[in-house]
């Protein structure tokens, strides 16, 4: 089974200042299809997850442009240019290269 | 405008079954993978299972593998999830969410208690 590790697994940012996750897979998540299939998720308390980042960089609809995604393989990286106060909660990755798996939330507030 | 509604959840002894579903509506369903995600209180996001877009392919945690069974209907634009031999520990919000590789839209989630 995979397994995702993040860390920090808590990060408090200054409103305007960068902030950056990062996501350890334990295997390579390249699919057979060429595609790999890594995603961002943001979750506010009491809400569901939303989407940012898909195949590793690609922003969702209405993402903001603030945020980034890279990486390839094994280690991929979140990246929020300036953090703003809508952009606290928990952040996860989510590999469906190989079923699913979520890495374990890296909690974002703001100091 | 894509929504998903989950319904089904609630308290149940352990050993117990439900059956969770999730209304699709805002897109062709039949074109689409679909998963379920639960989330223990205070805890993080565990994927559960996923269905193909055709219902011909289904995949499980090995959490839940045996005991809990996906399926859907796309004649009811529906998305089922039916709970067996329920645990304490398969005490959590229940998500359904639509995507493939990626889960681009969730539902608000229905909760599940196991306990006695």
């Amino acid at each position: 089974d995979i397994v995702l590790t993040q860390t920090p697994l808590s990060s408090a940012v200054t409103l305007g200042q960068p902030a950056s996750i990062s996501c350890r897979s334990s295997q390579s998540l390249l699919h057979s299809d060429g595609n790999t299939y890594l995603s961002w998720l943001h979750q506010r308390p009491g809400q569901p997850p939303r989407l940012l980042i898909y195949k590793i960089s690609n922003r969702f609809s209405g993402v903001p442009d603030r945020f980034s995604g890279s990486g390839a393989g094994t280690d991929f990286t979140l990246k929020i240019s300036r953090v703003e106060a809508e952009d606290v909660g928990v952040y996860y990755c989510m590999q469906a290269t190989q079923l699913g798996t979520f890495g374990q939330g890296t909690k974002v507030e703001i100091k | 405008e894509v929504q998903l509604v989950e319904s089904g959840g609630g308290l149940v002894q352990p050993g117990g079954s439900l059956r969770l579903s999730c209304a699709a509506s805002g897109f062709i369903f039949s074109n689409y993978w679909m998963h379920w995600v639960r989330q223990a209180p205070g805890k993080g996001l565990v994927w559960v299972s996923r269905i193909n877009a055709d219902g011909t392919i289904k995949s499980y945690a090995d959490s839940v593998k045996g005991r809990f069974t996906i399926s859907r209907d796309s004649t009811k634009n529906t998305l089922f999830l039916q709970l067996n031999s329920l645990r304490v520990d398969d005490t959590a919000v229940y998500y359904c969410a639509r995507g493939g590789g990626s889960l681009e839209y969730w539902g608000q989630g229905t909760l599940v208690t196991v306990s006695s």
